[in-house]
């Protein structure tokens, strides 16, 4: 079965530093896709990275950059110049041929001004 | 282009009682999948729906219960309901054409609360 494990429940970043959620993923499946959801105190999740399983750069967006390492089975989270409206829930999400999209159990980051 | 759209946003229920929560994918999106969040477990799968099918669940009771119109707009429905029901219920839609590895995007989410 897939599984996500975020081993940090919270994080503390100081405001325009870079900070890093840690992702490990277990899955049986060769191909498969790895995301990053940020959910603010409003509830909305908001789409921020994908990876697939067969992409061979780690791929990034603005921000937000994912670090990823398939032979550990990892999918860290880099988010540069960290911002106050960065603050909320981030959630690591894994999705397989099965359509079924698997979540860990989120990291809440606070930014320190 | 509009996004998820998810009505109700709000919801108050007595236990017994049943329920059902509509969700509207962005335009060209076949595939929705609907989710639970409660703050002891977490963000859980529901099920997913593609042109019609439903082409996995997760483990729920049967009292949870989906479907897909030919539009790609969704219902879910919870009968008998529980107090732990109480929860947010999050739907997302893709487009999941060739392949299922398309990012997600999720609506605002319906807030049930069961009394």
């Amino acid at each position: 079965a897939q599984k996500i494990t975020q081993t940090q429940p919270g994080m503390f970043v100081q405001e325009k530093e870079a900070v890093t959620l840690d992702c490990t993923y277990d899955t049986s499946d060769p191909s498969y896709g790895l995301f990053w959801y940020k959910q603010p105190s409003s509830g909305e999740m908001i789409f921020l990275i994908y990876q697939g399983s067969y992409d061979q750069q780690n791929a990034t967006e603005g921000r937000y950059s994912l670090n990823f390492q398939k032979a550990r089975k990892s999918a860290n989270l880099v988010i540069s110049a960290s911002q106050l409206g960065d603050s909320a829930m981030y959630f690591c999400a894994t999705l397989t041929g099965g359509f079924k999209t698997i979540f860990g159990a989120g990291t809440r980051l606070f930014v320190k001004a | 282009k509009a996004g998820v759209t998810q009505t109700p946003r709000y919801l108050i229920k007595t236990r017994g009682q049943q329920v059902t929560l509509s969700c509207s994918p962005i335009s060209g999106h076949r595939s929705v999948s609907w989710y639970q969040q409660t703050p002891g477990q977490g963000l859980q799968f529901l099920f997913e729906y593609f042109s019609e099918t439903q082409r996995n669940k997760g483990n729920f009771p049967g009292r949870f219960s989906g479907r897909q119109f030919s539009n790609s707009r969704s219902e879910m429905n919870v009968s008998t309901l529980e107090l732990g029901d109480s929860a947010l219920y999050l739907c997302a839609s893709s487009e999941r054409g060739a392949t299922p590895l398309n990012e997600q995007f999720f609506g605002p989410g319906t807030r049930l609360t069961v009394l």
